[in-house]
Parts: structure tokens; C-alpha cells; sequence
């Protein structure tokens, strides 16, 4: 039981848009920022989103971060069939000391 | 380029010892704090814990899991962190990855992962 709640699995056409949640509390996502990981099948997990809604240079517009009171949220726009991984949210729990991860959520384009 | 390099995964058995290196290059390591991360087979990611740098006393913290098994360290001068691993059991099998951390929890470049396989 991951800290962090992600749905397990999203989907959509290409081109279309999908959205993923993450669910916290006031000790991991209302007091501390939030990060997003993409993992590509057989690759390591890379940093997609950081501070909430800030993308690493190289990731491209499609994807964006936001964040409200103990949820956060990855949006990525303009589907394309290379998006097809595990997206995972992160942050670290005041309460546990520790840094804590979703569960993972599979994004699937039809 | 920052690159981080993971070695000495393997099989071991329950009960035993396994230690892991994580070779760092391309950034001042001694800046930076250092994280491990996990990821048991078909599993989604779990964190294992991290050092700080030397300016934040080299702190390290754990997830409950490990606490007590798990110890971090790191060798500031040839940019390797260390992950030294007792009383491994079964369900500490996993691809542990290496990273580097900014802040407390943000880990913006990963190793491409070394795997441990515990079993009799």
C-alpha cells in the first residue's frame, strides 16, 4: 500500500490528452513539492515534472504538473505511441522521515 | 553529462551480506545529497533511503523496511555511494537504482539500476 495513490491504469487515443492523480496528505503533498517520474519499459525511471509544475530542460510542453491541497495531478497532451510507460509521483512525508512514490500508473494509447 | 554507475548486484541468500556501489561522474558529488531506490520485479518504486552531503553533516535516513538492516554511506573523494545490505530477506529482491538527490526527495538523474536477487 503505496503512501501515495495512483490510479493503476489510464488510457487514450493518440493525440488525445490523459490525466493522472496522485493522492496525499498534509504531511507529503500539501507541505512538500511534488515530482513525476516517467519509466519506459526496461529502462530506469527519469524525471518528468519537479516543484510540482517545473519540466528538466528536454522534456517537452506535452507534459505539465499541477498541484492542489493534497493532490497533485501529470497531464500530458498530444498523446503519442512513445508514451507509453509507467508514470510514478513522488515526495517526501514529513511525518515518516522518508521519501514516499505512487503506486505507478500505466499509460496505455490505443 | 551526470552519469551514475550501480555495481555488485548479484544472487545471495537470506540471512547474508550484499554490499552496492553507485560510481557517480559529470557533477561535484560532494554537493549533492545521494539516494537508493528500489523496484521489486513487476513492482512499482520504493524508496530505501539516502545521505545527505557533508554541508548537512552526511545524515542519512531509511524507510522503515531497512532500518536497522540497510546502511548508506559515501566516499566523497572517489564520488561513490555505498548501500551495504544485512539480513537481506526474499522480499528485498529488486533492481536497486542509485540517484541523485536535490533538496530532500527530488531525484533528478538515476543509475541504470543493479539487481539483487535473494534466494536459497
Amino acid at each position: 500500500q503505496s503512501v501515495l495513490t495512483q490510479p493503476p491504469s489510464v488510457s487514450a487515443a493518440p493525440g488525445q490528452k490523459v490525466t493522472i492523480s496522485c493522492s496525499g496528505s498534509s504531511s507529503n503533498i500539501v507541505n512538500n513539492d511534488v515530482s513525476w517520474y516517467q519509466q519506459l519499459p526496461g529502462a530506469a525511471p527519469k524525471l518528468l515534472i519537479h516543484d510540482n509544475d517545473k519540466r528538466p530542460s528536454g522534456i517537452p510542453d506535452r507534459f505539465s504538473g499541477s498541484k492542489s491541497g493534497t493532490s497533485a495531478t501529470l497531464g500530458i497532451t498530444g498523446l503519442q505511441t512513445g508514451d507509453e510507460a509507467d508514470y510514478y509521483c513522488g515526495a517526501w512525508d514529513s511525518s515518516l522521515s522518508a521519501g514516499v512514490f505512487g503506486g505507478g500508473t500505466k499509460v496505455t494509447v490505443l | 553529462e551526470v552519469q551514475l554507475v550501480e555495481s555488485g548486484g548479484g544472487l545471495v541468500q537470506p540471512g547474508r551480506s550484499l554490499s552496492l556501489s553507485c560510481t557517480a561522474s559529470g557533477f561535484t558529488f560532494g554537493d549533492y545529497a545521494m539516494s537508493w531506490v528500489r523496484q521489486a520485479p513487476g513492482k512499482g518504486l520504493e524508496w530505501v533511503g539516502f545521505i545527505r552531503s557533508k554541508a548537512y553533516g552526511e545524515t542519512p535516513k531509511y524507510a522503515a523496511s531497512v532500518r536497522g538492516r540497510f546502511t548508506i554511506s559515501r566516499d566523497d573523494s572517489n564520488s561513490i555511494v555505498y548501500l551495504q545490505m544485512n539480513s537481506l530477506k526474499t522480499e528485498d529482491t529488486a533492481i536497486y537504482y542509485c540517484t541523485r538527490v536535490v533538496g530532500w526527495s527530488l531525484n533528478d538523474y538515476w543509475g541504470q539500476g543493479t539487481l539483487v536477487t535473494v534466494s536459497s
